[in-house]
């Protein structure tokens, strides 16, 4: 029973640059959410999912899109990155909304 | 609108020394409350949590009260380590399905032996 878990672990991207961020979870949980966390910001909601094929958007969610094909996995993509989404991007899951369980996140720094 | 509001850090400390973080909350209706605590290089994760009003949370010596009248939920802990070093974030979830957590900005503890 692995969790949470995210790929890659680390990535430096160019501006302009595309790149898409996977989450996987073998909890069967049905929420599923992408945070990205900047110093001194505390953790910001992108995107979140409610189930299988369906996706919302959260407090910050421009320049990020997501899918959510299967119950176990959630993509977030990046079209053209840009220097402001710099950031370490946290996935996290949860069973009807209660306890989220995070992922070891995704560190991503675009030159 | 909802958010949460958490004492700046950093706090640093003697080993078994006390610890206070503070954190009050401003939400509509009657939020879930919780701690996630960060340890360098990793994820959250959950510390503990409060669903109603008077309820105590704890784990691992850390408590914390949720506070309705006083809309906080402090976390202590009477005798720190240097292992409880970390980011502490406190959070807020309101009760509906599927919404996600209001955080914090954080607050970063060092202890030193």
């Amino acid at each position: 029973n692995a969790g949470v878990t995210q790929t890659p672990k680390f990535r430096v991207l160019k501006t302009g640059q595309s790149m898409t961020l996977l989450c996987a979870q073998d909890m069967n949980h049905e929420y599923m959410y992408w945070y990205r966390q900047d110093p001194g910001m505390g953790l910001r909601l992108i995107h979140y999912s409610v189930g299988e094929g369906t996706t919302a958007k959260g407090e910050v969610p421009d320049g990020y899109n997501v899918s959510r094909l299967k119950k176990q996995n959630f993509l977030l993509g990046l079209e053209s990155a840009a220097p402001s989404q710099t950031s370490v991007y946290f996935c996290a899951s949860s069973d009807r909304g209660e306890t989220q369980y995070f992922g070891p996140g995704t560190r991503l720094l675009v030159l | 609108g909802n958010s949460v509001t958490q004492m700046e850090g950093p706090v640093t400390l003697s080993e078994e020394a006390f610890l206070t973080i503070n954190c009050t909350y401003t939400a509509t209706g009657y939020p879930s409350l919780f701690w996630y605590v960060q340890y360098p290089g990793e994820g959250l994760q959950l510390l503990l949590k409060a669903t109603k009003a008077d309820d105590k949370g704890s784990n691992k010596g850390f408590e914390a009260t949720y506070r309705k009248e006083t809309t906080s939920f402090h976390l202590e802990k009477g005798s720190v380590q240097v292992s409880d070093s970390a980011v502490y974030f406190c959070a807020l979830r309101l009760n509906q399905a599927g919404t996600a957590l209001i955080f914090g900005k954080g607050t970063t503890l060092s202890v030193s032996s």
